[in-house]
């Protein structure tokens, strides 16, 4: 199985702030990669597929880069609304494999 | 606009059985592949079985063997039918489907599963 590690696991930072959240695959992925935004209580919603192609609605605030094992999700002007949990999730190969998570908090 | 409605979580023994349905509407049903994916309380997301359009499916090494996922293209509607329940498969379990196969652009509400004696 492919294993998906996320770092930070925890982040504090304020409004405005420009964050960066990274995601290393155990074996190349090419760039089968999304990221989702999670806030308590609620169900995801699909930031980024692809890699780096945003998903419908998505503020153009949030990019996605990276290919094979490394990637990352930046936010680049941190708003109120961004404050949740963020999952990366490969879809290169069954059985699909999500990262443990970054929790982005208010600094 | 999609829609996905989750049913059929509550409390179950260990070892005991219970059958979750999606109902789904807002979109070509029997064109999407299908998806489970779970949250245990506190943790993260976990991609638990996939239907794919065509009826292939997939399970993660944690369910397979026990789950099996179905759909009813005539109802529009997903299912999960879970036996041998186990304490560690408690979690809200999410319906979810995708514009392209791995994404999950749409998700329902999720169901909590709680399995306790």
């Amino acid at each position: 199985d492919i294993q998906m590690t996320q770092s930070p696991s925890t982040l504090s930072a304020s409004v405005g702030d420009r964050v960066t959240i990274t995601c290393r695959a155990s074996q190349s992925i090419s760039r089968w990669l999304a990221w989702y935004q999670q806030k308590p209580g609620k169900a995801p919603k699909l930031l980024i597929y692809k890699a780096s192609n945003l998903g419908s609605g998505v503020p153009s605030r949030f990019s996605g880069s990276g290919s094979g094992t490394e990637f990352t999700l930046t936010i680049s002007s941190l708003q109120p609304d961004d404050f949740a949990t963020y999952y990366c999730q490969q879809y290169d190969s069954y059985p699909w494999t999500f990262g443990q998570g970054t929790k982005v908090e208010i600094k | 606009e999609v829609q996905l409605l989750e049913s059929g979580g509550g409390l179950v023994q260990p070892g005991g059985s219970l059958r979750l349905s999606c109902a789904a509407s807002g979109f070509t049903f029997s064109s999407y592949d299908m998806s489970w994916v779970r949250q245990a309380p506190g943790k993260g997301l976990e991609w638990v079985s996939t239907i794919s359009s065509g009826g292939g499916t997939y399970y993660a090494d944690s369910v397979k063997g026990r789950f099996t996922i179905s759909r009813d293209n005539s109802k529009n509607t997903l299912y999960l039918q879970m036996n041998s329940l186990r304490a560690e498969d408690t979690a809200v379990f999410y319906c979810a489907t995708g514009e392209r196969s791995g994404n999950f652009d749409y998700w329902g509400r999720g169901t909590l599963v709680t399995v306790s004696s």
